[in-house]
């Protein structure tokens, strides 16, 4: 099974919310990323998570608040967004990010988020 | 840094017809290649991969080599159908960074 699950599917927010996309995986993977994607363009990438730990910031605004509970779910909290952040939302998961060889990234369908 | 490289599109096809999408990088080391697709309003399904030179990886009837001659993972399909119509996106891992490099992703298109 290599299924990773997102909710909610889609989301309409306005700049003054606070929201938070959910992720979950139940492959024993130990790193979990977060991608923005927007229309006609490649995924671009967010946060690393590796064995619980932020691994990689990629500059991303305070807005965005990544959270790794645990091994199997994350979390982005969301609050005080603009509308240029509507995007599709998409987390992904590998069996680990580190030691000089990336495992194959699995992705979930995605969050689609409308910031009003 | 190290970067993908694919086709512009859209590729349009009939049914049948063979599929052929390029893809070529640029990395030091030895990345692992991939193909992902992605159907109209879902997330990245990952097609096929390889992880070493001469390498082909192979799934639904689409294959790709990896050939480090050339540096590329070109994608090819013997015989498309309409449910094929989607976004296909090359990527490489970059062993350094541990991030995953996309290309700008080809549509394809393909008609009855």
């Amino acid at each position: 099974d290599t299924e990773v699950t997102q909710t909610p599917k889609h989301l309409v927010m306005g700049m003054t919310n606070k929201k938070s996309l959910k992720c979950e995986q139940h492959m024993g993977h130990r790193a979990m990323y977060w991608y923005k994607q927007k229309a006609k363009k490649p995924p671009e990438l967010m946060f690393v998570y590796s064995y619980e730990k932020l691994s990689i910031n990629e500059s991303v605004p305070s807005r965005f608040s990544p959270e790794c509970p645990n091994s199997s779910l994350l979390n982005l909290h969301l609050h005080a967004l603009q509308p240029e952040d509507s995007a599709l939302y998409l987390c992904a998961s590998s069996q680990d990010a580190s030691g000089g060889t990336m495992d194959t990234q699995y992705f979930g369908p995605g969050t689609r988020l409308t910031v009003l | 840094g190290d970067s993908v490289t694919q086709m512009e599109g859209p590729v349009t096809l009939s049914e049948e017809a063979f599929l052929t999408i390029n893809c070529t990088y640029t990395a030091t080391g030895y990345p692992s290649l991939f193909w992902y697709v992605q159907y109209p309003g879902e997330g990245l399904q990952l097609l096929l991969k390889a992880t070493k030179a001469d390498d082909k990886g192979s799934n639904k009837g689409f294959e790709a080599t990896y050939r480090k001659e050339t540096t590329s993972f070109h994608l090819e399909k013997g015989s498309v159908q309409v449910s094929d119509s989607a976004v296909y996106f090359c990527a490489l891992s970059d062993n350094n960074t541990d991030k995953l490099i996309f290309g700008t992703g080809t549509r394809l298109q393909v008609f009855p």
